[in-house]
């Protein structure tokens, strides 16, 4: 059972490119989440989805695309990557209603130079 | 706008003291979670408290909530070098959670 797995784990991209951060569960779970954490900050909602087909927007959405085809896929598309968007960001899931807290992934390090 | 505020931010305490960490929200909610970040790592779920009252321990970490005062603490008992990192509380409103800013703890001999 690999929980939560994204990819890549670092990547370094030059500002205007674009480009997909990948995250997977194996649970079943139907909410998805995507969250970034900056330097010495808490995390900040992306987009969310509560199932297939289904996204909304978190607090952060600027500068982001998400999708959800499947349960099991949710990533996350930088168009245009600015400095800004430099940071770490996290995938997450969870049944609902949300008894067990969110399982997050490893995380992705991202630095827009 | 809803806040999650975390204090201390910062906590630097010696080994076998004892210590409170405060989170406060703004909004209504009778889910709260704590959660565990070591450097470079991701998060690590710690306790999940789901109504007004409710008390989790788990070795020297407690946790509480306070739905009321909209407040949960997590108290350290006797710590030990081990339980440095940077703790987060989470405040479920019904889609997502709003995560406080982060306690960084570091536990000196």
């Amino acid at each position: 059972n690999a929980g939560v797995t994204q990819t890549p784990k670092f990547r370094i991209l030059k500002i205007g490119q674009s480009m997909t951060l990948q995250c997977t569960q194996d649970m079943n779970h139907n909410y998805m989440y995507w969250y970034r954490q900056d330097p010495g900050m808490g995390l900040k909602l992306i987009y969310y989805s509560v199932g297939a087909g289904i996204t909304d927007k978190g607090e952060v959405p600027n500068g982001y695309n998400v999708s959800r085809s499947t349960t099991e896929d949710f990533p996350l598309r930088l168009e245009l990557a600015a400095p800004s968007q430099t940071s770490v960001y996290f995938c997450a899931s969870s049944y609902p209603p949300v008894n067990y807290g969110y399982t997050f992934g490893s995380g992705t390090r991202l630095t827009v130079v | 706008e809803l806040k999650v505020e975390q204090n201390p931010l910062f906590l630097s305490m010696q080994e076998g003291k004892n210590y409170t960490i405060y989170c406060n929200y703004s909004t209504t909610s009778d889910r709260l979670y704590w959660y565990r970040q070591d450097p470079g790592k991701s998060l690590e779920s710690l306790f999940v408290l789901l109504s007004n009252g409710a008390v989790k321990q788990e070795g020297r970490l407690m946790a509480s909530l306070d739905t009321k005062a909209r407040l949960s603490t997590l108290h350290i008992t006797a710590a030990v070098h081990d339980l440095s990192a940077t703790y987060f509380c989470a405040v479920d409103t019904g889609n997502q959670f709003y995560f406080g800013t982060g306690t960084s703890l570091t536990v000196i001999p």
